[in-house]
């Protein structure tokens, strides 16, 4: 069974740094892309980017690029996103998808809340 | 990069309607490659429909998909009350690969 476990939520104060996994299971993880998106409060999907765990090529939305990093980490089958300074915008549901045949998203894991607050 | 634009913002209807909401893209969708998906409050989104008309996995067949180049349709053709949710159209690729979400509509219980 494919699953996509991503890790709790977060509480941060303004400025630090975070880094959340997606760990993948079920499947050859180096086979298929991993993206991730965001979800503000009471708002809609947004993409972020996306990785390619087998050669790391990464890709990024204009929107996103310079802001966040995403790595993997192959030998652990995980995805990681990460701020090295976070800001209260950053407030948010994060979810990572599994890109199959033309990079389709088609599972999903359970997401993870981000709440940067002072 | 392909902007969607989703209508109405929101559909009120009530359990039994029919709903239409549609996708309209910046670009033509090479491949049809156009998803849709139901989320409801709390949950992760759910792909109903990918490749702009195929049913993913266990999706019932009052969910179906058409269209193609820059014009999608999802029709439900009859509305149970689990329906009641907010769904997203989605382009993907992989030539480079990319993704892109409409805003969403709303379909609520009238």
């Amino acid at each position: 069974e494919v699953q996509l476990v991503q890790s709790g939520a977060e509480v941060k104060k303004p400025g630090e740094s975070l880094k959340i996994s997606c760990k993948g299971s079920g499947y050859s993880f180096t086979s298929y892309w991993i993206g991730w998106v965001r979800q503000m409060p009471g708002k809609g999907l947004e993409w972020m980017g996306i990785i390619y765990p087998g050669d790391s090529d990464t890709r990024y939305s204009p929107s996103f690029q310079g802001q966040v990093t995403i790595s993997a980490d192959k030998s652990i089958s995980t995805a990681y996103l990460q701020w090295s300074s976070l800001k209260a915008s950053d407030t948010a549901m994060y979810y990572c998808a599994r890109g199959g045949l033309g990079a389709r998203p088609d599972y999903w894991g359970q997401g993870a809340l981000v709440t940067v607050s002072s | 990069e392909i902007v969607l634009t989703q209508s109405p913002g929101t559909l009120s209807l009530s359990p039994g309607e029919r709903a239409t909401l549609s996708c309209r893209a910046s670009q033509s969708i090479s491949s049809s490659y156009l998803a849709w998906y139901q989320q409801k409050p709390g949950q992760a989104p759910r792909l109903l429909i990918y490749d702009a008309s195929s049913r993913a996995t266990g999706i019932p067949d009052r969910f179906s998909g058409s269209g193609s180049g820059t014009d999608f349709t999802l029709i439900i053709s009859r509305l149970e009350p689990e329906d009641f949710a907010v769904y997203y159209c989605q382009q993907y690729g992989s030539s480079p690969p990319a993704w892109t979400f409409g805003q969403g509509t709303k379909v609520e219980i009238k």
